[in-house]
């Protein structure tokens, strides 16, 4: 079955740092990847995109510097380093798989809360 | 900065009817466009990719429309199921990245 499993979200203090994880599986590595996230009542904003052999990253300029976004393809995982987080950072964290500049393998999302 | 404008951003509708929602995009990015249906509490669901391209497993009811820069997804004789925020997003070919519509909140009249 394809699919993609995220995690490694939670409550997390201004200036804090968070890493999430995306495990995949039924697929191969040959795709690019995305998170995208929805923070509360806002609509979907995409965040970061990497490509098969991690040769191409790009990052949101709302996120620019501040997250990582890498992957292990001999661990079928993607991974996002969020550092400096904000409250506007709070969000659900989708893991997404990229075919034809759109995305149609979609995790359930792990919840980020950044909070004093 | 390449921008989506997706319209109306709430439609009111009943079961049965027939509705669209629009997209224009602020420079001419191919037919690389997307529609995805979101829930709450759910991952959005690719509906149409490629501008007409219905994804397998989607009802025939779905489909997407394209004129220049202006796109469409249209529902025909809704089903309750129906009801959900719709967004559009297209690949931005010059800053590398995915743009998304402020959502079409489509709900039950």
């Amino acid at each position: 079955e394809v699919q993609v499993v995220e995690s490694g979200g939670g409550l997390v203090k201004p200036g804090g740092s968070l890493r999430l994880s995306c495990e995949v599986s039924g697929f191969t590595s040959s795709y690019s990847m995305n998170w995208v996230r929805q923070a509360p009542g806002k609509g979907l904003e995409w965040v970061s995109s990497i490509s098969s052999s991690s040769s191409h990253i790009y990052y949101a300029d709302s996120v620019k510097g501040r997250f990582t976004i890498s992957r292990d393809n001999a661990k079928n995982s993607l991974y996002l380093q969020m550092n400096s987080l904000r409250a506007e950072d709070t969000a659900v964290y989708y893991c997404a798989r990229v075919i034809d500049d759109s995305s149609d393998v979609w995790g359930k999302g792990t919840t980020v809360t950044v909070s004093s | 900065d390449f921008q989506l404008t997706q319209s109306p951003s709430i439609l009111s509708a009943s079961v049965g009817d027939r509705v669209t929602i629009t997209c224009r995009a602020s420079q001419n990015m191919g037919n690389w466009m997307a529609w995805y249906q979101k829930k709450p509490g759910k991952a959005p669901k690719l509906l149409i990719n490629k501008a007409s391209d219905l994804q397998s497993g989607v009802p025939s009811r779905f489909s997407g429309s394209r004129s220049g820069t202006d796109f469409t997804l249209t529902i025909t004789s809704l089903q309750p199921d129906d009801f959900a925020t719709y967004y559009c997003q297209q690949f931005d070919s010059y800053s590398r990245g995915f743009a998304f519509g402020q959502g079409t909140n489509l709900e039950i009249k």
